[in-house]
């Protein structure tokens, strides 16, 4: 089956760039119909996502992070990466990539998950 | 963005127990409902989708059911590993995909 992990530092320094990939195991993320997301998670609160991808190249953002997100792929290495700029204490949160399905009778849920990267922000 | 609403953020209930949790959306959203059961430390993991769909490998004793604007997820007959956090997510509109502020339930 689909696995998921992600993997970066788990380190940022305030007003530097959160850099997180994704790699994909057991599927291909140029599979057709399948959007690989972002998720994150504030310590001890809910889920927002972040946005997502298609294997094409299109990109879908949350837009109260549009202005300092990249979602990107490298279908060659089955990874797919965000990019985060500007960080400050408010970005951090256990990051999840995730894989969504939009079709129905799947009702774009996410139905893949990895098991989530810790970051912190701090000088 | 469309809000997801769900009630109540907490209970505790003890097993063998009927449990319902509720979720309202600010919009219609028809059935693009999906439930997902986080454990401590661990990812979501998906149970219902188009709001009543069971997850192949989940346990039947999870049910879905609701359209537009109003949704339950009901677990029939609570078991120990059934206490954790269930979020609800809609996927009607993608900008922004939203998820409801959690439940968490808790051994009474």
């Amino acid at each position: 089956q689909v696995q998921l992990q992600e993997s970066g530092p788990g380190l940022v320094k305030p007003s530097q760039t959160l850099s997180l990939t994704c790699s994909v195991s057991g599927g291909s993320i140029s599979s057709d119909g399948y959007y690989w997301s972002w998720i994150r998670q504030h310590p001890g609160k809910g889920l927002e996502w972040i946005g997502y991808m298609y294997y094409t190249g299109s990109t879908y953002y949350n837009p109260s992070l549009m202005s300092r997100v990249t979602i990107s792929a490298d279908t060659s290495e089955n990874q797919f990466s965000l990019r985060l700029t500007s960080v400050t204490a408010a970005d951090a949160a256990v990051y999840y990539c995730a894989r969504n399905d939009p079709r129905m009778p799947a009702a774009g849920s996410f139905d893949c998950w990895g098991q989530g990267a810790l970051v912190t922000v701090s000088s | 963005d469309i809000q997801m609403t769900q009630s109540p953020s907490s209970l505790s209930a003890s097993v063998g127990d009927r449990v319902t949790i509720t979720c309202r959306a600010s919009q219609t959203i028809t059935t693009y409902l999906n439930w997902y059961q986080q454990k401590p430390g661990r990812a979501p993991e998906l149970l219902i989708y188009g709001a009543s769909s069971l997850r192949s490998g989940v346990s039947s004793r999870f049910s879905g059911s609701g359209s537009e604007t109003e949704f339950t997820l009901t677990i029939s007959s609570l078991q120990p590993e059934d206490f954790a956090t269930y979020y609800c997510q809609q996927s009607y509109s993608t900008f922004p995909l939203t998820f409801g502020g959690g439940t968490k339930v808790e051994i009474k």
